[in-house]
């Protein structure tokens, strides 16, 4: 099956600064890779995603990147603000299988005002 | 339009008491899921359906269990509970297999 790995677990950026976080994937399968972000006692958020015909994406502030070849794809958040505090999780979803979506562990992202 | 609810929001069971928690959703989607969050391990799925009447198990099956009996509800039963099940419980449901809402989780502790 698929297993996601993310990397690091907790981040600390000053107010302004970029943060990117990092998953590696392991189904070459996979197609879809979805962006979460999840705030104190809630459930998480769909903040952005990309498939596989796409190298890259950009909402805002927020863009992701995929490397198929590497099987390896970033969350870059530009201009911190300390509201982006939160815990980030990336996924994956194959396109055989388990019909569902394997997430990492999770990065839990500071920002110092 | 509430979008994915979960009940209840907190509970404390005993080693050996049962449980059933609740997901209703009101988007008319196909795909329901249920997943346990606990600290460093991210979200692991339990099991999901794909379509009322229907059941998968996922990754973390085992002392769950699960029913579809409409399509707008998707519940989890705990028949015993163990101390190792203690965690936040999230429901998730989508269109397609792809972008999933999640409801606000149910924490539970089982003493």
């Amino acid at each position: 099956g698929e297993n996601v790995e993310q990397h690091p677990s907790t981040l600390s950026v000053q107010e302004g600064d970029s943060a990117v976080i990092k998953c590696t994937y392991s189904d070459s399968a996979s197609n879809y890779f979805p962006w979460y972000k999840q705030e104190l006692g809630k459930g998480p958020q769909l903040i952005i995603d990309i498939r596989s015909n796409v190298g890259e994406k950009k909402d805002q502030r927020i863009a992701v990147t995929l490397n198929k070849t590497a099987k390896h794809f970033s969350l870059h958040i530009t201009e911190t603000q300390p509201e982006d505090s939160a815990v980030y999780f990336c996924a994956a979803k194959g396109d055989t299988g388990r019909r569902a979506l394997t997430f990492g562990s999770g990065t839990r992202l500071q920002v110092q005002p | 339009n509430a979008g994915v609810t979960q009940t209840p929001k907190f509970r404390v069971l005993k080693t050996g008491q049962s449980m059933t928690l609740l997901c209703a959703q009101d988007m008319n989607h196909e795909y329901m899921y249920w997943y346990r969050q606990d600290p460093g391990m991210g979200l692991r799925l339990i099991h999901y359906s794909v379509g009322e009447g229907t059941t998968a198990k996922g990754e973390v099956p085992d002392g769950y269990n699960v029913s579809r009996l409409k399509k707008q509800n998707f519940l989890l039963g705990l028949e015993s509970a163990a101390p190792s099940q203690t965690s936040v419980y999230f429901c998730a449901s989508s269109y397609r297999e792809e972008t999933q809402y999640f409801g606000p989780g149910t924490r539970l502790l089982v003493l």
